[in-house]
């Protein structure tokens, strides 16, 4: 299995500013994705992080509001741009592995205000 | 589009009876997709609880079974006798295609378990 440490677990932050999430897997992890969750909704597929490319992209998120960094195999980062109070929501990411089981972190709970 | 329905928001149970909660799904695949539920207990990260790949076949843990079922395209998640520690937020979801990445999960179960 893999670990994925997510920090921070909540942040409140205010209309207009940015925001980082960062995500640690224990282990080397060849695919890692970012999920935006909405209070008694369905986990929503954002983007696919790419190790020293451009994330790729799910209808509905783009990389101006939500650009993905991933240097390496165990890191990656999700940043909210210009947050506004519909951004806010639970941010997972996850790591999918070969055998097709998905591993998921704990979530960051984001308030904007 | 691919899709999964989870009919209940909210279940509560009172210890020791049986639970079922619905998940039916529909993919535009044409490969069978591979389902699977997911716990997420307070204060912990999403878990997989278990996962089916071959249609018609059952998968079990803790106690809980689901059939995937292809003709009625459901995964139901079943218990005999549930406890109150099973009390968490329940969440089927598929990968429709084995050669692809992504994940679609329904809205998620709340259950609630009264002792």
């Amino acid at each position: 299995s893999v670990l994925l440490y997510q920090k921070p677990n909540r942040d409140i932050c205010q209309s207009g500013t940015s925001l980082k999430i960062q995500c640690v897997a224990d282990s080397q992890v060849v695919s890692m994705f970012w999920y935006q969750q909405f209070q008694e909704q369905s986990l929503m597929l954002m983007a696919t992080a790419n190790e020293g490319s451009e994330a790729t992209y799910e209808s509905g998120f783009t990389k101006d509001k939500f650009p993905i960094s991933r240097p390496n195999l165990t890191f990656s980062t999700l940043t909210v741009n210009n947050a506004r109070p519909g951004d806010s929501s639970i941010y997972f990411c996850s790591s999918l592995h070969p055998n097709t089981e998905v591993f998921f972190g704990k979530g960051t709970r984001l308030t904007v205000v | 589009g691919d899709s999964v329905t989870q009919t209940e928001g909210q279940v509560t149970v009172s210890e020791s009876k049986s639970l079922i909660i619905n998940c039916t799904y529909s993919t535009t695949s044409i490969a069978y997709p591979n389902l699977f539920w997911y716990v997420r207990y307070p204060g912990e990260g999403l878990q997989l609880l278990l996962k089916v790949i071959t249609a018609g076949q059952k998968g079990s843990s803790r106690g809980f079974e689901a059939t995937y079922n292809k003709e009625t395209t459901s995964f139901h998640l079943q218990k005999a006798s549930v406890q109150e520690s099973d009390s968490a937020v329940y969440y089927c979801a598929l990968v429709p295609d084995t050669n692809a990445y992504k994940v679609i999960f329904g809205k998620g179960t709340h259950l609630h378990v009264l002792p």
